[in-house]
């Protein structure tokens, strides 16, 4: 079965630092991986998906194959990124998501 | 963009009724619908999928007779939890993918379930 690891519950970071949110799985096929975000009191959003390729909002991240990764990197954090950050795994098509248990990322002025 | 509507947005119900969530796609035709559960301060686990005009397939460990999922349109799911129990009482998401997955999965705001 497949599973998505998020390992940092909580991570914080200071406004202007990199930062980087960690998400491994495990899956034998070719999966899909996104990442959605949580602002507070709002429902969740599509922040990336690995097959599109794009930055949204300065983020960006990579599927590593090799690793079984797909961390979510920013290189200067600001405040308003404070939020809950979901990383999720599609085994492709129409299949629901397998979630991670997410990282609450706090930028701190 | 692609938007769904989630409705009620909370529900208090009395041990042992039955309660609808609504889950409707606004401006497309959703092929698939989606039904998720989350617990306070964790993930969201995915109950079961739905697909218009068919029946829903549910995970392993959820109960399909108290968890009932109509698919009758393009636009619109729901979820009945019949028979409620305070445990039954959770967050629950629905989530929407558009027919040429363009959008990709498209989140309702929710829906807080509390059984008294």
């Amino acid at each position: 079965a497949q599973r998505v690891t998020q390992p940092e519950k909580l991570l914080s970071v200071f406004k202007g630092a990199p930062v980087e949110l960690k998400c491994n799985y495990s899956y034998s096929g070719s999966p899909e991986l996104f990442w959605y975000v949580q602002y507070s009191r709002q429902r969740l959003q599509l922040l990336l998906r690995h097959i599109s390729r794009e930055s949204i909002k300065g983020f960006t991240a990579d599927l590593n194959k090799g690793e079984t990764s797909f961390h979510l990197k920013k290189p200067f954090a600001q405040e308003e990124d404070s939020a809950m950050y979901y990383c999720a795994l599609s085994e492709g098509g129409a299949d629901g998501l397998t979630f991670g248990k997410g990282t609450h990322l706090i930028i701190q002025p | 963009g692609a938007v769904v509507s989630q409705h009620p947005s909370w529900v208090i119900c009395k041990s042992g009724t039955s309660v609808k969530i609504e889950c409707r796609s606004l401006d497309f035709q959703a092929t698939t619908m989606f039904w998720y559960r989350q617990f306070p301060k964790q993930s969201l686990m995915l109950m079961a999928t739905s697909n218009e005009g068919s029946k829903a397939t549910y995970e392993q460990g959820v109960e399909k007779d108290k968890f009932l999922i109509n698919h009758a349109s393009l636009t619109l799911s729901t979820l009945t939890v019949t028979s409620a129990h305070p445990e039954d009482s959770s967050f629950y998401i629905c989530s929407a993918i558009e027919m040429g997955l363009s959008y990709g999965y498209t989140f309702g705001s929710g829906t807080r379930l509390t059984v008294v």
